[in-house]
């Protein structure tokens, strides 16, 4: 069983247009997370959600917006698609956010491309 | 800006050789974690060392952390052909559980 899963993992779109991408955890964790990494592997953290709370927001676009319905859902909407965004977008989760950074689980990516 | 930055960015080893990753940070941490990162794939959780650690094992894993001169080290032993991956360093320095990864090593092992 997928303990990550990330839908879709290929998303090829004009810019300018929406589009979501969607994350489920089935580990019971309590903390979820969405990382970019750019075309030179860069990996960095955008959002973290903790019991469907926000905690970590880093500075993202406001056309970026997350929304957790549950702690095993996280789901990442992005507006007015930019060349810029094109990108792997991983979903990540951890089971807490108490007591420093435990480690984390990753999905298996989401590679977006902005024509 | 970047915490955790790694060398050598790239590394090409024969199989059944050590391969060793370094990675350097800027300031204080809580722990240090290194992942995998398998083309294509998402990063998988390799070990965690805390700040009051110095050195762990795991399998053919070594991690060393000297915080003195915030550094980690990575050592992999009697390589194979499947550790052929990315391997990245990230560092937790509070604050909700947040982690801040370094620029990769590019580990490739040939038969």
């Amino acid at each position: 069983d997928t303990a990550v899963s990330q839908t879709p993992k290929y998303l090829v779109t004009q810019m300018g247009n929406d589009k979501s991408i969607k994350c489920e955890q089935n580990l019971g964790h309590d903390t979820m997370y969405w990382y970019k990494q750019d075309s030179k592997k860069f990996l960095k953290i955008m959002f973290s959600y903790n019991n469907k709370e926000l905690i970590i927001n880093e500075t993202v676009p406001n056309r970026f917006s997350p929304k957790s319905p549950d702690k095993a859902h996280l789901n990442l909407h992005i507006n007015s698609l930019e060349l810029g965004d094109s990108a792997v977008y991983f979903c990540a989760s951890s089971q807490g956010a108490s007591g420093g950074a435990e480690t984390q689980y990753f999905g298996p990516g989401t590679r977006l491309l902005v024509l | 800006s970047q915490q955790g930055e790694e060398d050598p960015q790239a590394l090409s080893i024969q199989e059944g050789e050590n391969a060793t990753m370094n990675c350097s940070y800027k300031t204080s941490i809580n722990n240090l974690q290194w992942y995998r990162q398998n083309s294509g794939r998402g990063l998988v959780h390799l070990i965690l060392i805390r700040s009051n650690e110095r050195e762990k094992h795991s399998g053919r894993l070594r991690v060393t952390l000297d915080t003195s001169k915030k550094s980690s080290s990575l050592l992999i032993t009697a390589s194979r052909a499947a550790d052929t991956a990315s391997y990245f360093c990230a560092t937790d320095t509070g604050g909700g559980n947040k982690l801040t990864f370094g620029t990769g090593t590019q580990l490739k092992v040939e038969l």
